[in-house]
């Protein structure tokens, strides 16, 4: 009920190439979807969030596609670039008080994105 | 960089012994979420405290334990260490009740139990 599967475990792509990666929820509770990025030694760090009001989001190069009937919902990452190598986590949550800090993440994908 | 501190940031203790994790929260924040994650795995939440109680935990045994101080930074404690409890420990802050929603990880700490 509480888990976040998440896919491709790993990813490469060609530089100006779109990365695409998917997470699927169980919890029809859930309302609040992050998605982080995490460098080798470093903690997540937030990237982009949506909340399932919307279908999508876009921040610069990177989008989120929301499905609230599949309960599916993907980042997007335009013209990848080699500083984008990294792993990425998706996670969900109920939103509001202190719940933000009560995530379900997704088991996490390495992207490589070769120069 | 967040404001989010954790130490040590590398630490090797035996099997059986116990261990305490120290996170200092973003300025500001009220609440610290402790999480697990295992090499190759995502973070798993442990527990929170929101105001210096225990708010939420998720599944792990007694042996984990915390305590929130009135500054609001945190520790972590595991009694009786187990192999499986090596990992990349995380805190992390957020402001609960505020409008802004980012919970921010800090570095984390890496365990080896050998």
């Amino acid at each position: 009920q509480q888990q976040v599967k998440q896919s491709p475990q790993s990813l490469i792509v060609q530089k100006g190439g779109i990365s695409i990666i998917n997470c699927a929820y169980e919890n029809t509770a859930f309302d609040y979807f992050p998605w982080y990025q995490q460098f080798p030694g470093k903690g997540p760090a937030l990237l982009i969030a949506i909340r399932p009001d919307v279908s999508e989001k876009k921040e610069g190069r990177f989008t989120i596609s929301f499905n609230k009937s599949a309960k599916q919902f993907s980042l997007h990452i335009m013209d990848s670039q080699p500083g984008d190598s990294a792993t990425y986590f998706c996670a969900a949550t109920v939103a509001g008080g202190t719940s933000y800090g009560k995530l379900t993440f997704g088991q996490g994908t390495i992207l490589t994105v070769h120069p | 960089e967040t404001g989010v501190t954790q130490s040590p940031t590398h630490l090797i203790k035996t099997r059986g012994q116990q261990v305490t994790l120290r996170c200092s929260s973003q300025s500001g924040h009220n609440t610290v979420s402790w999480y697990q994650q295992a090499l190759g795995q995502g973070p798993q939440f442990i527990f929170q405290y929101y105001r210096e109680e225990e708010n939420g935990r998720g599944n792990f045994p007694p042996r984990f334990s915390g305590l929130q101080f009135p500054n609001y930074s945190s520790e972590l404690n595991v009694n009786a260490l187990e192999l499986d409890d090596s990992a990349l420990y995380l805190c992390a802050s957020s402001l609960g009740g505020g409008v802004v929603a980012e919970a921010f990880f800090g570095q984390g700490t890496r365990l080896t139990v050998v």
